[in-house]
C-alpha cells in the first residue's frame, strides 16, 4: 500500500520555541493532506486540511497562527508548532490521500496515514 | 451532523474468547467510507478496512470480520478467538463527501485481551 512517512516520531523543545513536523508521500502524489492531534487516552481530532499551493483549512478552534502548516509540493506538508507550550504536548498525525486515485470526484483509496510524531514540550 | 460513536470505552476479554466492538455512525450523505483502524501502544495507525457506502458486504479477514449495516448504521467489528495481540485501541472512523471526504473518528475502543 501507499507509504507515508512522517517526521520526527519524537521530539522534545522547550518551551517558547517552534518545532516542525514533517509529512511525505512517498510513492504517490497527494494534494491534500490532514493534521490531526490526539491527547493522551482520547481519539484523533482533525486540526486542518492542507492543500498543495493554496492556504489550508483550519477546523474550528485551531489557531492559524499557532499551527502553521505549509503545502509546497504535493508529496510534503509541514505543520510548525510556533510557540510551543506544555499544553501543546500531543501526538500528532497527518494523512494523504493518493491524488491520481479519484473517479468522477469520488476518491477510490482510503487516507493513509504517518507513522505520527509525539511532541514534549517542556 | 458527521459522527461516529463508539459506545464500548473499553473491553477485556480472556484470550480465545470472540469480542465485538461496535460502530454507529451519522451522516446525511449518500457517499461515504467507513473504515477500522488499530493504534497500538506505539501510536501508529494501522488500516484494517475501508467500506464504501455502496458496498454493504460482510468481510472476513483471517481471524477479523466486519458487519456493515445502511439500516441501522452500523458498522461493527468482531475479532474471533482473540489473542493477546489484539490488545489495542481501535477506532472507527467515517469519511463523508460532504467536506471533501475527511476522516472522522470515534473515540475508540480500548481493548485488553489476557492471557
Amino acid at each position: 500500500g501507499a507509504v507515508v512517512s512522517q517526521h520526527p516520531s519524537r521530539v522534545i523543545c522547550k518551551s517558547g520555541t517552534s518545532v516542525k513536523i514533517e509529512c511525505r508521500s512517498l510513492d504517490f502524489q497527494a494534494t491534500t493532506m490532514f493534521w490531526y492531534r490526539q491527547f493522551p487516552k482520547q481519539s484523533l481530532m482533525l486540526m486542518a486540511t492542507s492543500n498543495e499551493g493554496s492556504k489550508a483549512t483550519y477546523e474550528q478552534g485551531v489557531e492559524k497562527d499557532k499551527f502553521l502548516i505549509n503545502h509546497a509540493s504535493l508529496t510534503l506538508s509541514t505543520l510548525t508548532v510556533t510557540s510551543a507550550h506544555p499544553e501543546d504536548s500531543s501526538f500528532y498525525i497527518c494523512s494523504a490521500r493518493d491524488s491520481s486515485q479519484k473517479t468522477g470526484g469520488f476518491y477510490n483509496t482510503e487516507a493513509f496515514f504517518g507513522q505520527g510524531t509525539r511532541l514534549t514540550v517542556v | 451532523a458527521q459522527k461516529v460513536t463508539q459506545a464500548q470505552t473499553e473491553i477485556s476479554v480472556v484470550e480465545k474468547e470472540d469480542v465485538t466492538l461496535d460502530c454507529v455512525y451519522e451522516t446525511r450523505d449518500t457517499t461515504y467510507y467507513l473504515f477500522w483502524y488499530k493504534q497500538p501502544p506505539s501510536g501508529e495507525l494501522v488500516f484494517l478496512i475501508r467500506r464504501n457506502s455502496f458496498d454493504e458486504q460482510n468481510e472476513i479477514s483471517g481471524r477479523y470480520s466486519w458487519n456493515f449495516q445502511k439500516s441501522t448504521s452500523s458498522f461493527n467489528f468482531t475479532i474471533t478467538a482473540s489473542q493477546v495481540v489484539d490488545s489495542a485501541v481501535y477506532f472507527c472512523a467515517l469519511s463523508p463527501y460532504t467536506g471533501g471526504f475527511k476522516t472522522i473518528f470515534g473515540a475508540g475502543t480500548r481493548l485488553f485481551v489476557k492471557a
